[in-house]
């Protein structure tokens, strides 16, 4: 079946870094989505990506789309401790609604 | 985007019993999913819950386990049957409504003794 690596599994950072992760597949994906997952809850979506080469932001979070269709990245700027949280990658290879996870990133940020 | 509520949040539940899930959508949607979230673990899709027509299972998971109905636009069900505790984890609706993106219920914590 279809796997999504990413990466790095566990940061830990100090307020006020940046941080960046990605995920990577030898299958090719239509749409690259990036959530966050707090405790306790479901994920929130946070950036959707929809073209080969797409950069999105969203605040201090930026995401992009990588060219070969077969990775993207996550990158938060200045974090802050409410960034702390499992971010997930998800790839679709249609319209079908359908996703693919990765295993997750854990962020503890200190202050 | 669309409000999704889950029900229950959390049940603890012996083994061999079953549990309904219900998930419910404040907007019409076409296409609803059930994911299974392992304790530490990323989320892997159950099923694609169809209106009006048996659910399509993924590899590893069948209809006589999680049976899933699906009767309107704005409602599902997920039934775990006969559970052990290796069916313990988070059970998660979602809902695809692009151009806006995909939503999760905040879903409901299984716990099987």
């Amino acid at each position: 079946g279809q796997q999504l690596n990413q990466s790095p599994q566990s940061m830990f950072i100090q307020e006020g870094e940046d941080v960046s992760m990605n995920c990577t597949s030898s299958s090719i994906f239509n749409t690259w989505l990036w959530y966050k997952q707090d405790p306790g809850e479901g994920p929130v979506l946070l950036i959707a990506l929809y073209k080969a080469g797409e950069l999105t932001s969203n605040g201090r979070l930026t995401a992009q789309f990588g060219i070969t269709r077969k990775d993207s990245f996550l990158n938060i700027s200045a974090s802050i401790p409410s960034d702390v949280g499992i971010y997930f990658c998800a790839g679709q290879r249609t319209n079908a609604g359908k996703s693919t996870f990765g295993d997750g990133t854990t962020l503890t940020v200190k202050p | 985007s669309a409000v999704i509520s889950q029900k229950p949040s959390r049940d603890i539940c012996q083994r061999g019993t079953s549990l309904t899930i219900q998930c419910q959508v404040d907007s019409q949607v076409t296409m609803m999913f059930w994911y299974r979230q392992q304790p530490g673990q990323s989320l892997t899709l159950i099923a694609t819950a169809n209106q009006g027509s048996e659910a399509t299972y993924e590899s590893g998971f069948v209809i006589d386990k999680f049976p899933i109905s699906r009767p309107n636009l704005t409602f599902s069900t997920l039934t775990v049957s006969n559970m052990s505790p290796e069916d313990s984890s988070i059970y998660l609706c979602s809902v695809d409504e692009r151009p806006y993106g995909y939503t999760f219920g905040s879903g409901t914590r299984l716990t099987v003794v």
